[in-house]
This record gives structure tokens, C-alpha cells and sequence, in this order.
């Protein structure tokens, strides 16, 4: 089955204490992201993938790291969480470019305490 | 700054009637304009608009673009009770110093409420 999955689905923290949220696809798509979606702000992009190896910035990129080394994998990394990290993430693909059906995963509510 | 604007934020109908949501830009390099349908999950693809004038239409629902005017329109027909969902509109809005685009600037999104 075609997916997109994120893990972990839920998780509770503590200020500072590193973190990462993986999100793993399998149909071969080139290009990944990661959305934050917070009441009464909507979707925001953190970070984006065209394809290994090549990742920029979305329009709030502070405070997160990400990585692609292989092109299943795009994990989200909080290095030292804060309070205003607190929000459900979501990670998608798409088989190329953002404008392609993007699949979402099912999201990672992530509270910091 | 590049902005997406959503209106109206919030909305309850009947079922059966028909619904116009708007979505208005201001972006710099401008590509494309999605919609997004969001109930109590993640987003799911419903349009993609790149040209002004031509309607995409799905059943029920159509789009179109004004790329004059920065706006766009979601309409939604003899509205059902599934149709309620939080309807989400991004614009693809630059390229990065690669050439390749990939960045997304959501609206905060109409909430969609069908009553029985």
C-alpha cells in the first residue's frame, strides 16, 4: 500500500531534550516536506526535499534540522525543543514537485513541555 | 511578504446549498494555486490551478484562477454533510537559487460546516 508514515504519532517533551521525528515513504517519490499546523495559523512549511542530498527552507525553518540521505527517509530533527515547538507536524511527498499530488502522512502531535 | 488570505474563516450551510469559498495572494513569482480538502486528518489534494479562466471541476466542486485579480474560488454545489472539512488554499510562490521550486504558502484555511 502506498504511504507515508511518521513516527512518532504522539509525543510529550521536555525543553531541550533532543528529539527526531521520522517520516518514511515508499513510492519512490523525489520530493518530500515538512508542514507544522498550529490553530488559527494554518499549514506552514518547515524544510522541503527535491531529492537526495537537497533540502532548503520552507517559511519557518528555525529551530529544525533535516536531513536526506536516502530518498525514502526525510526524519525532522529538534535539536533542543522549546515550548513554541509545541503543534501537529505533518510530513508529505509528492512524486517530483510540490504542485504533484502531494500524500500526507498522518501526522505527529508533539507537545514541549 | 508573500501573503495567502482565506475568507470567509469560518462558515455553516445547510445541506444543499451551494458555498463559494475565496482564496487571495500577494507572491512574489507566482506558479500555481492549490486546494486542500482537511477534515479530521491530514490534507488531501483537490486542485491544482496554473492558468486563469479554465474551471477545474470534480463532481461537485470546481476552482477556478484569476491571476489578474490574485484570487481564486472553490464552489461547492448541493453542499452534503461530508463535504464539512476545513478547506485549505497554497500558492507555490518562488523558485530557490537552484531554479527548482518547491515552497508552499498555506492560508489559514475555511472552516466548512453542512448541517442536516
Amino acid at each position: 500500500e502506498a504511504q507515508v508514515t511518521q513516527n512518532p504519532r504522539y509525543l510529550i517533551t521536555v525543553t531541550g531534550k533532543k528529539l527526531t521525528v521520522t517520516c518514511s515513504q515508499n513510492m519512490n517519490h523525489e520530493y518530500m516536506s515538512w508542514y507544522r499546523q498550529d490553530p488559527g495559523l494554518g499549514l506552514r512549511q518547515i524544510y522541503y526535499s527535491m531529492n537526495v542530498e537537497v533540502t532548503d527552507k520552507g517559511d519557518v525553518p528555525e529551530g529544525y534540522k533535516v536531513s536526506r540521505k536516502e530518498k525514502r527517509n526525510f526524519p525532522l530533527i529538534l535539536e533542543s525543543p522549546s515550548p513554541n515547538q509545541t503543534s501537529l507536524y505533518f510530513c508529505a511527498s509528492s512524486l517530483f514537485r510540490v504542485t504533484d499530488t502531494q500524500y500526507f502522512g498522518p501526522g505527529t502531535r508533539l507537545t514541549v513541555l | 511578504e508573500d501573503k495567502v488570505v482565506q475568507s470567509p474563516l469560518s462558515l455553516v450551510v445547510h445541506e444543499g446549498d451551494t458555498v463559494t469559498l475565496n482564496c487571495s495572494y500577494e507572491v512574489t513569482n507566482f506558479r500555481s494555486l492549490l486546494w486542500y480538502k482537511q477534515e479530521k486528518k491530514a490534507p488531501t489534494f483537490l486542485f491544482m490551478l496554473t492558468s486563469s479562466g479554465i474551471e477545474k471541476k470534480s463532481g461537485r466542486l470546481s476552482s477556478i484562477l484569476d491571476k489578474k485579480e490574485l484570487f481564486s474560488i472553490l464552489n461547492i454545489t448541493a453542499t452534503q454533510t461530508g463535504d464539512s472539512a476545513v478547506y485549505l488554499c497554497a500558492v507555490e510562490a518562488r523558485a530557490n537559487y537552484g531554479g527548482s521550486q518547491g515552497n508552499l504558502i498555506f492560508g489559514k484555511g475555511t472552516k466548512l460546516s453542512v448541517k442536516p
